[in-house]
């Protein structure tokens, strides 16, 4: 039972373009999102996070999109650059679930030179 | 700051061995949380800690995995007997508590090969 969802294993994009990963999620009792962002070797750091009362929220180079009635999340990086390159995780939790984050698969972004 | 602590980085045992991995969290956070990730997935809660009490070990393969986090701080994770698919990295994180709203910080994790 895959209540976080990230579709897209892998992406590859252009030093200074848009970097879109895609999130879905099945469970609408979730009620904050969080994406993470994992080097080689290292743990998962925390990147940026958005509550379902919002549909935005922008951080410098990264904005988080929340459509709740579609269930859908995404994480766009403008511009990208290739110190982004990572495996990025999407996470949710509910307020209701003891804070308990459920993790996406991931999906490795490379960001080209 | 420093961040979580986590030992050995490394470990490679037979099935059926025993292992034992530590975590030391964040000074003064309340909440500590082991993960499991299996190549090519997100980690997976295994159990969450309140200071030293369980909150959460419903995914925990409790005929094999067992945790203890005795005087609220420190943690180990122990696997006894361990099979194939236990082969992941573990990884602990923490929290100042365990509200929803709150960011966990991960530790580098351990990454256990099973043979």
């Amino acid at each position: 039972d895959q209540q976080v969802k990230q579709n897209s294993p892998s992406l590859s994009v252009q030093e200074g373009r848009i970097s879109i990963l895609n999130c879905d999620y099945t469970n609408s009792m979730f009620d904050y999102f969080l994406w993470y962002k994992k080097y080689p070797a290292e743990g998962p750091t925390f990147l940026i996070s958005i509550s379902s009362i919002k549909d935005k929220n922008e951080d410098g180079r990264f904005t988080v999109f929340l459509n709740k009635s579609a269930k859908h999340l995404s994480l766009h990086i403008v511009p990208s650059q290739p110190g982004d390159s990572a495996v990025y995780f999407c996470a949710a939790s509910a307020a209701s679930n003891t804070g308990k984050l459920i993790f996406g698969q991931g999906t490795t972004l490379q960001v080209k030179p | 700051e420093a961040g979580v602590a986590q030992s050995p980085r490394y470990k490679i045992i037979e099935k059926r061995q025993s292992v034992a991995f530590w975590c030391n969290p964040i000074s003064g956070h309340a909440t500590l949380y082991w993960y499991q990730q299996i190549l090519g997935q997100g980690p997976k809660l295994l159990i969450q800690f309140q200071n030293n009490g369980v909150v959460d070990d419903s995914q925990l393969p409790k005929d094999r995995f067992s945790a203890e986090r005795l005087k609220g701080v420190d943690s180990t994770l122990k696997i006894q007997p361990a099979k194939l698919e236990d082969s992941a990295v573990y990884l602990c994180a923490s929290s100042p508590d365990r509200a929803v709203y709150n960011e966990q910080f991960f530790g580098p994790g351990t990454r256990l090969t099973v043979l």
